[in-house]
C-alpha cells in the first residue's frame, strides 16, 4: 500500500557536523517528493523537492538525494546548526491526478537534535 | 506576501459537539488541502479543494467535511466530535495542482475533552 517510512527516528549530531536523513517510499508510481522540516508548534515548512525525472538537487545548505531503483530517499545537511534542530518529514506524491490531488503521503518523521 | 492562515490556533470542544475550523490560502493559491496529525498516525490526508470543488478525499469518516469559498479560503467541520480527533489540524495551499510546492499554515491544535 502507500506508505514512506523513516529507518531512524532519532538523530543527534553535533555543530558543524553534516547530517543525512533517510527515508524509503514504497509506491514505485510516485513522481515527487518532498521534504519538510517542522519545528514545536509550526507547521511543516517547505525545504526541498525533486522529481523522480532528476536523482540529485541542491538547495542551500541542503541536498536531496532519489534512489528510485531502490525507492530511497535521502536530505542531506552541511554544516548542521542548533536552528536545524526539528522533526524532519519525507512525503510524496503521484501526479496523475485524481487520487493524488492535494495528497502528500508523509514519512513518520526524524527528530534531528544538534548540540552546540 | 502572508502566509497560509489558520484560524483558530487553539480549540477545546466536548465530545459529541462539532467544530469547525478555517484556513485563508496564499493570496492566488487556488487549491487547499487538510491533513491531520496525531502522535500516533502522523500527518495524513482529509481532502483537497480547488476551485470550490472538493477533488480528493482521504480515509476519514463521513463527520469529517469541508468546503471551499470562492475566495479560496477553505474550512472544514468535524461533527460529532470523538476523543480521538484531538489533533493539530493542518492546512496547506498551492498555485494549482501542478505545482506541489504546498505551503502550510501553522494549524490549529483541537483538544476534545
Amino acid at each position: 500500500g502507500e506508505s514512506v517510512g523513516l529507518h531512524l527516528p532519532t538523530l543527534s549530531v553535533q555543530e558543524g557536523d553534516n547530517s543525512i536523513i533517510n527515508c524509503a517510499y514504497s509506491n514505485s508510481a510516485s513522481d515527487y517528493f518532498i521534504w519538510y522540516k517542522q519545528e514545536s508548534g509550526k507547521g511543516p515548512q517547505f525545504i526541498i523537492d525533486i522529481r523522480s525525472n532528476m536523482d540529485k538537487r541542491q538547495g542551500q545548505r541542503v541536498t536531496v538525494l532519489l534512489n528510485k531503483t531502490v525507492k530511497h530517499l535521502s536530505l542531506q545537511i552541511a554544516a548542521t546548526q542548533p536552528g536545524d534542530s526539528a522533526v524532519y518529514f519525507c512525503a510524496e506524491n503521484y501526479g496523475a491526478g485524481g487520487t493524488s490531488y492535494g495528497k502528500l503521503t508523509f514519512g513518520q518523521g526524524t527528530i534531528l537534535t544538534v548540540h552546540p | 506576501k502572508a502566509g497560509v492562515t489558520q484560524t483558530p490556533r487553539y480549540l477545546i470542544k466536548t465530545r459529541g459537539q462539532q467544530v469547525t475550523l478555517s484556513c485563508s490560502p496564499i493570496s492566488g493559491h487556488r487549491s487547499v488541502s487538510w491533513y491531520q496529525q496525531t502522535p500516533g498516525q502522523g500527518l495524513q490526508f482529509l481532502f483537497e479543494y480547488f476551485s470550490e470543488t472538493q477533488r480528493n478525499k482521504g480515509n476519514f469518516p463521513g463527520r469529517f467535511s469541508g468546503r471551499q469559498f470562492s475566495n479560496s479560503r477553505s474550512e472544514m467541520n468535524v461533527s460529532t466530535l470523538e476523543l480521538g480527533d484531538s489533533a493539530l489540524y493542518l492546512c496547506a495551499s498551492s498555485l494549482e495542482w501542478q505545482n506541489y510546492g504546498y505551503t502550510f499554515g501553522s494549524g490549529t491544535r483541537l483538544t476534545v475533552v
